[in-house]
């Protein structure tokens, strides 16, 4: 098994464009979620997934698109790339959405905007 | 206000010393509390979870401890070797179930030194 895998592993944008971070798993998980991590900051949640066609915002969201059309593919959109959104972002898998399955992590995307 | 706040934020020793790492939390209800290691450039992965009911746990030279009265969770480090370096990240979930959310602390960077 990958586990869960992430592209581009490195991303340099300049204000205003748009880009699709990628994020696959091939265990099967029926949970996916996006996280961006700041310095200094913790993890902070920015969508959610509990299934193929459902998705759903987390503490940050605004900014970010995501859509579930398959059980592997949990893509994040960066719609109209800002400074502030310089960051590097962790895609998630968890057999269930319970805190009690442990949650397996990609190795990241770090994301810079010019 | 629900907040995990960790301690110290970094922390070097020697190698075979061992460490302890401080989590302290106001998060209410409280439903578990996972304890995650971070080795630079990668995803956080998980080393322990406890339950409300848990005191103690281990993986092992990992040892977490949770005292659920004050609300503080520390995580052993026993014969420290330079794999060991690392962030560790404190996160408690208020609820196991999918509405459940996830508080994550900064981490604290250890630096084991030969």
């Amino acid at each position: 098994n990958a586990g869960v895998t992430q592209t581009p592993k490195f991303q340099v944008l300049k204000t205003g464009q748009s880009m699709t971070l990628q994020c696959a798993q091939d265990m099967n998980h029926e949970y996916m979620s996006w996280y961006r991590q700041d310095p200094g900051m913790g993890l902070r949640l920015i969508h959610y997934s509990v299934g193929a066609g459902i998705t759903d915002q987390g503490e940050v969201p605004n900014g970010y698109n995501v859509s579930r059309s398959t059980t592997e593919d949990f893509p994040l959109r960066l719609l109209s790339a800002a400074p502030s959104q310089t960051s590097v972002y962790f895609c998630a898998s968890s057999p269930g959405g319970s805190s009690y399955n442990e949650q397996f992590f990609g190795p990241g995307t770090r994301l810079t905007v010019l | 206000k629900n907040q995990v706040e960790q301690s110290p934020q970094s922390l070097i020793i020697l190698e075979g010393k061992n460490c302890t790492l401080q989590c302290n939390y106001t998060v209410s209800p409280f439903s578990n509390l996972r304890w995650y290691k971070q080795d630079t450039g990668r995803g956080p992965v998980s080393l322990t979870i406890m339950t409300f009911s848990e005191n103690t746990k281990s993986n092992g030279r990992y040892t977490a401890t949770l005292d659920a009265d004050t609300k503080q969770s520390s995580l052993h480090i026993t014969a420290s070797q330079l794999s060991d370096s690392a962030s560790y990240i404190c996160v408690v979930s208020d609820r196991g179930s999918t509405l459940g959310r996830l508080y994550f602390g900064r981490g604290t960077q250890l630096t084991v030194w030969p």
